[in-house]
């Protein structure tokens, strides 16, 4: 079974300032996807960014970059020019494209602080 | 983007009885939902995996009987808690697939669950 880990149960930032938020998983699958989610207090799960396995690049999204190393397993979000919207839950998140459905198994969570 | 609703998104209940949460996906069809459950500060857990027209997969631990689960549309999938308890107090939350966007789940915006 895979599982995700991330290390950081809380992190914070000043504003304007770039944080860099650690996730590592476990797996034994060549081929799959990994995401960042956030949760800010209204609790709605937000996509923040995807990538996925076979390709090498490092997926982009704005301010939020992700640095991929499929061989350590390593999968951690950088956000640049923090904002204080950018406050939240956040989870990293891995699904398998070998098994059938597509489940997320998701990490501990790490809490973003952004200090004004 | 694909939006998932829930409904209610809080209840309150006296112990013993039941409650039922519904997850509609509004602009989409989905053949399969997911129900997940979250405790303060805590991750999402997968609870089960809702199939339009069949059984629901639950997760390990989860039980069956006390949480049922009907996906008998393809745009709903409900839960319900049957002779809720306190401690099935807790947060629930869908989320959905779009069949052309299989690598990506949308998640509704959650129902806060209370039992008196």
């Amino acid at each position: 079974a895979q599982t995700v880990t991330q290390s950081q149960p809380e992190m914070s930032v000043q504003e304007a300032e770039t944080v860099t938020l650690s996730c590592t998983y476990d797996t034994s699958e060549s081929d799959y996807y990994l995401f960042w989610y956030k949760q800010p207090p209204s609790r709605q799960m937000i996509l923040v960014i995807r990538q996925e396995a076979y390709k090498q690049q490092n997926a982009t999204e704005n301010r939020f970059s992700v640095n991929f190393q499929k061989a350590a397993k390593s999968f951690s979000l950088k956000i640049s020019d923090s904002q204080l919207g950018d406050a939240a839950m956040y989870f990293c998140a891995y699904r398998s494209t070998e098994t059938s459905g597509s489940r997320l198994t998701f990490g501990e969570g790490t809490q973003l602080t952004v200090n004004p | 983007g694909a939006v998932v609703s829930q409904h209610p998104s809080w209840v309150i209940c006296k112990s013993g009885t039941s409650v039922k949460i519904e997850c509609r996906s509004l602009d989409f069809q989905a053949t399969t939902m997911f129900w997940y459950r979250q405790f303060p500060k805590q991750s999402l857990m997968l609870m089960a995996t809702s199939n339009e027209g069949s059984k629901a997969t639950y997760e390990q631990g989860v039980e069956k009987d006390k949480f049922l689960i009907n996906h008998a549309s393809l745009t709903l999938s409900t839960l319900t808690v049957t002779s809720a308890h306190p401690e099935d107090s807790s947060f629930y939350i869908c989320s959905a697939s779009p069949p052309l966007a299989v690598n990506e789940q949308f998640f509704g915006p959650g129902t806060r669950l209370t039992v008196l």
